[in-house]
């Protein structure tokens, strides 16, 4: 199994400024996964970071909006770049194992 | 592309019923099927993983089954309880990916 410990675990942000996220895995682990739950929506996957290169991006997102570090095998962040109130989310980050995903407990984020 | 579906998107039953949840995806290959909990505002909760060479899995008052040629899950959750109210969300692990793909959830109520 793994431990995910993310921060912050909620924030209020004004629109046009930056968000950064942190994931802290207990193990390490080749890829992470960075998710946004937007209000009363499912989970849809933003990019997956791999260690030493650049982070993968779903349609949709781009690196410009969501820049993604990588620095080792037990630690990432999700950057929110100029923020607006479209952003306000739950972001997720998440490793899968070779069987169980597991997921850190969120950051909610709420953009003014 | 998978398309993964949730029904009933909300359901409420007073204390004690056996409820199903049903969960479809559109495409067979997969590596695994994983139902989580999540409580409102909250992180996601690992409940019950089926790998694709399994039938069913059972971890206390859940029970979980995979009918992969369908494409179809189903989560019964026995003698509901109201702690038992939160969003149940469906999500499966594609071959050749390591993310998940997920369905929009079912929101349980459970009324004392």
């Amino acid at each position: 199994s793994a431990v995910i410990s993310q921060k912050p675990s909620r924030d209020i942000c004004q629109r046009g400024t930056s968000l950064t996220i942190q994931c802290q895995v207990d193990s390490q682990v080749t890829m992470m996964f960075w998710y946004r739950q937007q209000p009363g929506q499912s989970l849809t996957l933003i990019a997956t970071a791999n260690q030493g290169s650049e982070a993968t991006y779903e349609s949709g997102f781009v690196i410009d909006k969501f820049p993604i570090s990588r620095p080792n095998l037990t630690f990432s962040t999700l950057t929110v770049s100029n923020m607006s109130p479209e952003d306000s989310s739950i972001y997720l980050c998440s490793v899968g194992g070779t069987t169980e995903t597991f997921f850190g407990q969120g950051t909610r984020l709420t953009v003014v | 592309k998978q398309e993964v579906t949730q029904i009933p998107a909300a359901l409420s039953v007073p204390e004690g019923e056996n409820l199903v949840l049903n969960c479809s995806f559109t495409d067979s290959a997969i590596y695994n099927l994983q139902w989580f909990r999540q409580d409102p505002g909250k992180g996601l909760t690992s409940l019950l993983l089926i790998q694709s060479s399994q039938r069913e899995q059972t971890s206390g008052r859940l029970n979980a089954s995979l009918d992969k040629s369908s494409g179809r899950s189903t989560l019964y959750i026995a003698a509901s309880q109201p702690g038992d109210s939160a969003t149940y969300l469906c999500a499966v692990r594609p071959l050749n990916n390591n993310d998940m793909r997920f369905g929009a959830g079912t929101r349980l109520t459970v009324k004392p």
